[in-house]
């Protein structure tokens, strides 16, 4: 049963485009929520993260929204640059003993930034 | 000067062997962890070590085992391989309260054949 649910599964998008990948996760226990990059061949690697009791954080062209009450959080990517192509995770966890360290991966988002 | 790195980076075997996967990170880093990245993508713990105790056990067949001799180093040992074990296998580390943020080697792909 996945925890994270991570929507759309792909999107391609426009050089200076702003493509926006939605996560949603119900267990409120979680308190951390990171997204990561993976390109091809990689290993992910951290992007930007987020606590619950902040909205919005911004680093540099990514912005991640955070909305406590709906169980959502969605990742912008401003002015998109063929670069950005790349999967996307979004990821939750919480801060228990039992739980330490372990994330629970979305599906993961295939995102194509055209020239 | 790769922060976590993983051997081999390929690994081809047929079904029914034994093999093993090392990884070593020089972060100084006190927790790393092992993941299975399937064939649609998807990332899933399976086990987590903090200075070399096993935290984080999923429900893995017991065909997996991983050891860590020391700080620097979680190696993943499998036995009988089955096809269904064909995937990515990805090492992370992370250091103290940070355990969120997880630093990941470039993965090693298993083929069962």
């Amino acid at each position: 049963q996945q925890q994270v649910k991570q929507s759309p599964q792909s999107l391609i998008v426009q050089k200076g485009g702003i493509p926006i990948i939605n996560c949603a996760y119900e267990n409120t226990a979680f308190d951390y929520f990171p997204w990561y990059q993976q390109f091809p061949g990689k290993g992910p690697a951290l992007l930007i993260a987020i606590r619950p009791d902040v909205s919005e954080k911004k680093e540099g062209r990514f912005t991640i929204s955070f909305n406590k009450s709906a169980k959502q959080f969605s990742l912008h990517i401003m002015d998109s640059q063929p670069g950005d192509s790349a999967t996307y995770f979004c990821a939750a966890g919480r801060g228990t003993t039992d739980s330490w360290g372990k994330l629970q991966f979305g599906a993961g988002t295939q995102v194509v930034v055209t020239p | 000067d790769t922060a976590v790195s993983q051997t081999p980076k390929y690994l081809v075997t047929q079904m029914g062997n034994d093999k093993s996967i090392k990884c070593e990170q020089n972060l100084g880093h006190d927790t790393m962890y092992w993941y299975k990245q399937d064939s649609k993508k998807f990332l899933k713990i399976m086990f987590s070590y903090n200075n070399k105790e096993l935290i984080i056990n999923e429900t893995v067949p017991n065909r997996f085992s991983p050891k860590s001799p020391d700080k620097a180093h979680l190696n993943l040992h499998i036995n009988s391989l089955e096809l269904g074990d064909s995937a990515v296998y990805f090492c992370a580390s992370s250091q103290g309260v940070a355990v969120y943020e997880q630093y990941f080697g470039p993965g090693t792909r298993l083929t069962v054949t």
